[in-house]
């Protein structure tokens, strides 16, 4: 079992939907992140979240809005998206910010944008 | 900047025999290096990472890695390859002291197949 849960597992949602990914670590950690995957490209990092605060927004587009309401969760609200939007949206938690430590990934959100 | 160059999309090996999948990395100062492993449907998981001391360094179910610093390279290798260790593997490298995050830089990523 992970210590880091996402859900929904896979969302399917057209361009004029809302929709919420959510994310929870029970491993104490105190750094949460968003990353998207999408095919044949680096991951990208979009948001960072220490301690309930934003640390760091990657030039992500305002219809993607993060909240971290506590350290163990994570949500990324999603509205009018578009389809290039689709893709494996990963939540990740760490013990800290400026470690040496690993990055403990859940298994992922698949979002299809139609 | 940072980068991170994973040059092979994927990678063909026969089981039993030995693996390598290549990574290097252009990073100011000393880098922090690791690799992590993503199987299907799955999100990723951390094999091993360099930060100091030795060059080769070992990681979970058989791998391990060499930092060549003169040729900026963090290779992935297991001695004997296995069908299950069909995955994607991805690089990634930060820089010491970086601040605004744990910035990881991840590569494209290779695709390691294992067949008998």
């Amino acid at each position: 079992e992970t210590g880091v849960t996402q859900t929904p597992r896979h969302l399917v949602m057209g361009m004029t939907n809302k929709k919420s990914l959510k994310c929870e670590q029970h491993l104490g950690h105190n750094a949460m992140y968003w990353y998207k995957q999408s095919a044949k490209k680096p991951l990208e990092l979009m948001f960072v979240y220490s301690l309930e605060e934003r640390v760091e927004n990657n030039s992500v587009p305002s219809r993607f809005s993060p909240e971290c309401p506590n350290s163990s969760h994570l949500f990324l609200h999603l509205h009018t998206l578009q389809p290039e939007d689709s893709a494996l949206y990963l939540c990740a938690s760490s013990l800290g910010l400026v470690n040496t430590g690993e990055l403990f990934f859940g298994e992922g959100s698949r979002l299809t944008v139609l | 900047a940072q980068s991170v160059a994973q040059p092979e999309d994927q990678v063909n090996v026969a089981e039993g025999n030995p693996l390598t999948v290549k990574c290097t990395y252009s990073v100011s100062g000393n880098p922090y290096l690791f690799w992590y492993v993503q199987y299907p449907n799955r999100g990723l998981q951390f094999l091993l990472k360099y930060i100091t001391g030795d060059n080769l360094v070992k990681g979970s179910y058989g791998f391990e890695a060499e930092f060549n610093k003169s040729q900026t390279s963090f290779h992935l290798k297991k001695p004997s390859a296995l069908v299950s260790d069909s995955a994607l593997y991805f690089c990634a490298v930060r820089a010491p002291f970086t601040g605004g995050g744990n910035k990881l830089t991840f590569g494209t990523g290779t695709q390691l197949k294992v067949e008998l």
